[in-house]
């Protein structure tokens, strides 16, 4: 069954340094999120993506924060200088275009620590 | 702007127990989705059940059942028979129907603790 992979599972970081997230969506799908779940609470919506370019974005979504497609496979996620807030599991999601809503399919996230 | 809460943090249950898990959303939309996903210790978000708000009827699959109703504003999972692969966080989302991008807004969770 095809499904969302994300890499890496978990990544140390020191504050101030560049960190990127990488996903695969599902190849047919046409929107692409990210999400965040600081430990023990609950999942944030970040950002989402169409047709090469970001659809809507919350306030968490500030300016260290960007996403890029950059070869038609990968969704990245990059934060320019990490926060020690910044330490979460950063979900990716995708969906296939057919209708504006429906499910989500998640990956397994990415653990970020930043110390 | 819509809002989910999931006012029942942490609920144990012996296994074969009947449980079940509650929300109440908030939106200005006449149609918008609801969503149950379900959180296991692995940590990734397992999709459960979408609804529309047109559609009221209940739902059952397996040992899991949902019961939406639009005049309290509650979509109410439960699980029957508990087991203790069912331990897990399980979290309720909304999603309103205008837009583009179907922006999910997910409560805060319920944890379940199923034991021998």
């Amino acid at each position: 069954e095809p499904e969302v992979t994300q890499t890496p599972s978990h990544q140390v970081t020191q504050m101030g340094q560049e960190v990127i997230l990488r996903c695969v969506p599902i190849s047919n799908h046409l929107y692409f999120y990210w999400y965040r779940q600081i430990l023990g609470q609950k999942v944030e919506f970040l950002v989402s993506f169409y047709n090469n370019e970001i659809s809507e974005k919350s306030e968490i979504f500030d300016d260290q924060f960007s996403v890029e497609r950059p070869d038609g496979s990968n969704f990245t996620l990059k934060i320019r200088s990490t926060k020690l807030e910044d330490s979460a599991m950063y979900f990716c999601a995708s969906k296939p275009g057919q209708r504006l809503t429906g499910e989500l399919f998640f990956g397994e996230g990415s653990r970020l620590t930043v110390l | 702007a819509q809002k989910v809460t999931q006012a029942q943090t942490e609920i144990s249950v012996v296994e074969k127990e009947d449980v079940t898990l509650d929300c109440v959303y908030e939106t200005r939309d006449t149609t918008y989705y609801l969503f149950w996903y379900k959180q296991p210790p692995s940590g990734e978000l397992v999709f459960l059940i979408r609804r529309n708000s047109f559609d009221e009827q209940n739902e059952i699959s397996g040992r899991y059942s949902w019961n939406f109703q639009k005049s309290t504003s509650s979509f109410n999972f439960t699980i029957t028979a508990s087991q203790v692969v069912d331990s897990a966080v399980y979290f309720c989302a909304l999603s309103e129907g205008t837009g583009t991008a179907s922006k999910l807004t997910f409560g805060t969770g319920t944890r379940l603790q199923v034991t021998l």
